[in-house]
């Protein structure tokens, strides 16, 4: 079975500049998610999907960041414009359902590694 | 609100030594848990979880962890440590009782072995 894909895997740009993740899901996976990882910490949720719709983006900076999940499959992750406390890894994960009651394994991607100058 | 403390930031072990891994929880709700371990550059692996059944949970590579509610407690354990056990550890815990799947992370505890 494939794994969750994400690209690219490093990514290094400068402050001001706009850049843009991609992940693909497990397939048949309902539930998508994007966290992010700075240096020494754990990861942080920073937006959930059910399908091609919003579960969760409460931690989500939404002046800067925005993500989209069309068709329910894929989806792009967007900073724009970076800041150098946006330095991290943006990581991916899926699982099949995530509902009340149901605890589902989450399955991540490898990550991307962005680092702003 | 849920939350997770990872006691060591770093653990040192010797090959062939018990591991003992440190997580205290915190849930308002009945707590699903989790161990993950990352490898450099590399993704998330789930070791092992716990979702209400046996308190006593077996994973991946020998790893196991006790529930303890009474201690709050999430300990993960391995009898004998291998060198390519050396990685980072994460004890994450997700709210059953809420409307998501939502994962809170602790901040990592890094394991070395030793030859």
């Amino acid at each position: 079975e494939a794994g969750v894909a994400q690209s690219p895997r490093y990514k290094i740009i400068e402050k001001r500049q706009s850049v843009a993740f991609w992940c693909n899901p497990i397939s048949g996976h309902a539930t998508l998610y994007w966290y992010q990882q700075i240096l020494g910490q754990g990861p942080k949720l920073l937006i959930q999907f059910q399908n091609n719709g919003v579960v969760d983006d409460s931690q989500l900076p939404k002046d800067r960041f925005s993500a989209e999940r069309l068709k329910g499959v894929d989806s792009t992750l967007k900073i724009q414009p970076a800041k150098l406390e946006d330095s991290a890894v943006y990581l991916c994960a899926s699982s099949l359902v995530a509902a009340r009651g149901i605890t589902d394994t989450q399955y991540f991607g490898p990550g991307t590694r962005l680092t702003v100058l | 609100a849920q939350s997770v403390t990872q006691l060591d930031s770093h653990v040192s072990v010797s090959e062939g030594t018990p591991v003992l891994l440190r997580c205290n929880y915190s849930s308002s709700y009945s707590p699903s848990l989790f161990w993950y371990v990352q490898h450099p550059n590399k993704g998330l692996q789930l070791l092992l979880k716990y979702t209400s059944a046996a308190t006593l949970v077996k994973g991946i590579n020998g790893f196991e962890a006790e529930f303890k509610k009474s201690e709050t407690s999430f300990h993960l354990t391995k009898p004998s440590a291998h060198m390519s056990d050396a990685a980072e550890y994460f004890c994450v815990v997700s709210d059953r009782g809420g409307a998501t799947n939502k994962l809170i992370f602790g901040t990592g505890t890094l394991l070395a072995v030793q030859p």
